[in-house]
């Protein structure tokens, strides 16, 4: 079945370190997204990709880095410049030429 | 910055009942979107109306647009326990030209339906 996974559910940071987050599709869409969720604030855009290596920032970019080497795959690395990184991220990704995105079912990280 | 304000921010029903939920938004658009989101999940693209379009139908989900007043309405017919869950609105405010744009999400409304 096609779709996005995101890697991994749970991931725990300690103060001052790197995490990196997972996600890939299968659905040869060509743009793909990484929004950030917290209680009561809504989807907020980090950063966006609409093709293979090259990508833009979104709202909230500082603290945060990604790299698209690859059409499938997006991955978010939260820096230790991010200096509030719990949250709830989500990846997004959709075809050109189409409406909706598909999204993954989201890593929720917490700092320890 | 946020460009969809859903409203109510909570709404309970009962089964069975209609859930109607509305979303402002402050700039021009070109399409507005409906997502659902179960709790600690993705979201779940629901329905697409576009700027030239003032009411759509998917099932029992009945979408309204009004680009005068820059609202947009969902409405959830004869709910379901299985309606239980967070809306949001989402609008596409940013095209770069090259394919694809970027959706700016409101902070949804939670609709918990009472069996």
């Amino acid at each position: 079945d096609g779709g996005i996974t995101q890697s991994p559910k749970y991931l725990f940071r300690k103060e001052g370190q790197n995490v990196t987050l997972s996600c890939e599709q299968n659905l040869n869409h060509d743009a793909m997204y990484w929004y950030r969720q917290d209680p009561g604030q809504g989807l907020r855009l980090i950063y966006y990709s609409q093709i293979v290596n090259d990508f833009q920032k979104g709202d909230i970019a500082e603290g945060y880095s990604v790299s698209r080497e690859k059409k499938e795959s997006f991955p978010l690395t939260v820096t230790s410049a991010q200096k509030n990184p719990t949250a709830f991220y989500l990846c997004a990704s959709t075809r050109w030429g189409t409406y909706g995105y598909t999204f993954g079912s989201g890593t929720r990280l917490t700092v320890v | 910055s946020q460009q969809g304000e859903e409203d109510p921010q909570a709404l309970s029903i009962q089964e069975g009942e209609n859930a109607t939920m509305n979303c402002s938004y402050k700039t021009s658009i070109n399409n507005l979107q409906w997502y659902r989101q179960n709790s600690g999940r993705g979201l779940v693209h629901l329905i697409l109306i576009r700027s030239n379009e003032r009411e759509k139908h998917s099932g029992r989900l009945r979408v309204t647009l009004d680009t005068s007043k820059k609202s947009s309405s969902l409405l959830i017919t004869a709910s379901r326990a299985a309606d239980t869950a967070s809306y949001f609105c989402a609008t596409d405010v940013s095209y770069s030209g090259a394919g694809s744009y970027q959706l700016t999400f409101g902070k949804g409304t939670k609709l918990s339906v009472i069996p």
